[in-house]
């Protein structure tokens, strides 16, 4: 039982590259949520699905898009990378949408 | 004025201390509170959560709610190096979670 995985661990993007990050949970949990954490900001919610074919936009949507493609998996794109969107990503998944279960992040550096 | 304000520390106590780490809010929607743990360089896990006010113990932490001062508190007792990490509340209501910067805790042997 691996919880939620997240890949790659790492990633450097030029500014206007393009990049996937992908998260799988193994929990048959409804919900997946996708956070960005920066210093002194706390972790912000980008997008959310409430279950599998649905999603909706958090509180940094802009720039990012979301695709829920099983129950398992829920991925996050960056169309055309900026530097503000340097940060470290984090995936969770929840039954009950408080206790939610998190990755161990994807650290993502735009130069 | 951020929706949920947190000390970012950091605290640095001595081995057996007992920590109390903050949060304010702003907004009285809030119904579940959470505290989460999050060592360097992993994703957060959840330590403990409360439904609306009152006090719930786990071992050696208690969570604390104050619905009317919109004020959570986690007291940690007999503070071990391992509880060294980042502590960061979360607030939850109908789809709404909002989380604290986190505070930097380290506990010295």
């Amino acid at each position: 039982n691996a919880g939620v995985t997240q890949t790659p661990k790492f990633q450097v993007l030029k500014t206007g590259q393009s990049m996937t990050l992908q998260c799988a949970q193994d929990m048959n949990h409804n919900s997946m949520y996708w956070y960005r954490q920066d210093p002194g900001m706390g972790l912000r919610l980008i997008y959310y699905s409430a279950s599998e074919g649905t999603t909706d936009k958090g509180e940094v949507p802009n720039g990012y898009n979301v695709s829920r493609l099983n129950k398992r998996e829920f991925s996050l794109r960056l169309e055309s990378a900026a530097p503000s969107q340097t940060s470290v990503y984090f995936c969770a998944s929840t039954v009950s949408s408080y206790e939610q279960y998190f990755g161990p992040g994807t650290r993502l550096t735009v130069t | 004025q951020k929706e949920v304000e947190q000390d970012p520390g950091p605290l640095s106590v001595p081995e057996g201390a007992i920590v109390s780490l903050n949060c304010t809010y702003s907004n009285s929607a809030f119904q579940y509170f959470m505290w989460y743990r999050q060592y360097s360089r992993k994703g957060p896990e959840l330590l403990m959560y409360t439904y609306s006010s009152g006090n719930k113990e786990d071992g050696r932490f208690t969570a604390q709610v104050d619905k009317s001062s919109k004020y959570i508190s986690l007291f940690i007792r007999d503070s071990q190096p391992s509880d060294s990490a980042t502590y960061l509340c979360a607030m939850y209501n109908n789809n709404d979670m909002r989380f604290g910067a986190g505070t930097r805790l380290t506990v010295k042997p």
